[in-house]
């Protein structure tokens, strides 16, 4: 088992670019949630699936923002023309029913910087 | 909704001595799940302990533990016989009936040698 890996660590882009991000969840675990965090916040709920189906989206993501996870397995958080005030770590978070309270592991995340 | 308020953005602590995290909640949801989690620096965040609303027993995880006073909504987090490698953010957590985790605000603690 080899965790929560997210891709890539860091990314650095203009203003008005888009960027791509991709969260690989732990095997079997058919749950996968995605998060932001600022400097000196909690992280912030953004989405979440089960298996390919998104099943919550916040009220944070805005029509700049899609997430999908085809076939259930990894997933692809996308943001279109970039602003500054998306500068964040995104973190992707996974979960198996089996688990109690649905207990959420967490990646390394991906710390977005845009100029 | 809910909201997770964490009123101590940062602790300190000698080593090997005790402190304690405050977190409270609210909500009007009576089946929940509460959650401690750590973020050490440029690392990822882990569960460090876990309460069920319908528990009246505290979690206890070795030397962490929690204070859970369900009417008063309040859910703090004790640390005993700290160590260095227990410098982190500290995030309290709570999860309803939706899957979504909400999160404080984070105490930074720093444990002094």
């Amino acid at each position: 088992d080899t965790g929560v890996s997210q891709n890539p660590r860091h990314k650095i882009t203009k203003r008005g670019q888009n960027v791509t991000f991709r969260c690989d969840p732990i095997s079997e675990h058919n749950r996968l949630y995605w998060y932001r965090q600022t400097l000196g916040q909690g992280p912030e709920f953004l989405t979440y699936f089960q298996n390919e189906a998104q099943l919550e989206k916040s009220r944070l993501l805005s029509d700049r923002f899609s997430a999908e996870r085809p076939k259930g397995s990894f997933s692809t958080l996308e943001i279109q023309r970039t602003e500054q005030g998306d500068s964040a770590m995104y973190l992707c978070a996974s979960s198996s029913p089996g688990l109690a309270s649905y207990e959420q592991y967490f990646g390394p995340g991906t710390r977005l910087t845009v100029t | 909704a809910q909201t997770v308020t964490q009123s101590q953005p940062e602790m300190s602590v000698q080593e090997a001595e005790t402190v304690t995290l405050s977190c409270t909640y609210d909500t009007s949801e009576s089946d929940y799940y509460l959650f401690w989690y750590k973020q050490p620096p440029s690392r990822q965040m882990i569960l460090v302990i876990r309460q069920e609303a319908y528990k009246q027993q505290n979690a206890t995880e070795n030397r962490f533990s929690v204070n859970f006073q369900k009417a008063a909504k309040s859910f703090s987090l004790k640390i005993s016989d700290s160590q260095l490698g227990d410098a982190a953010m500290y995030f309290c957590a709570f999860q309803g009936g939706s899957e979504k985790l909400v999160f404080g605000k984070g105490t930074k603690l720093t444990v002094n040698p």
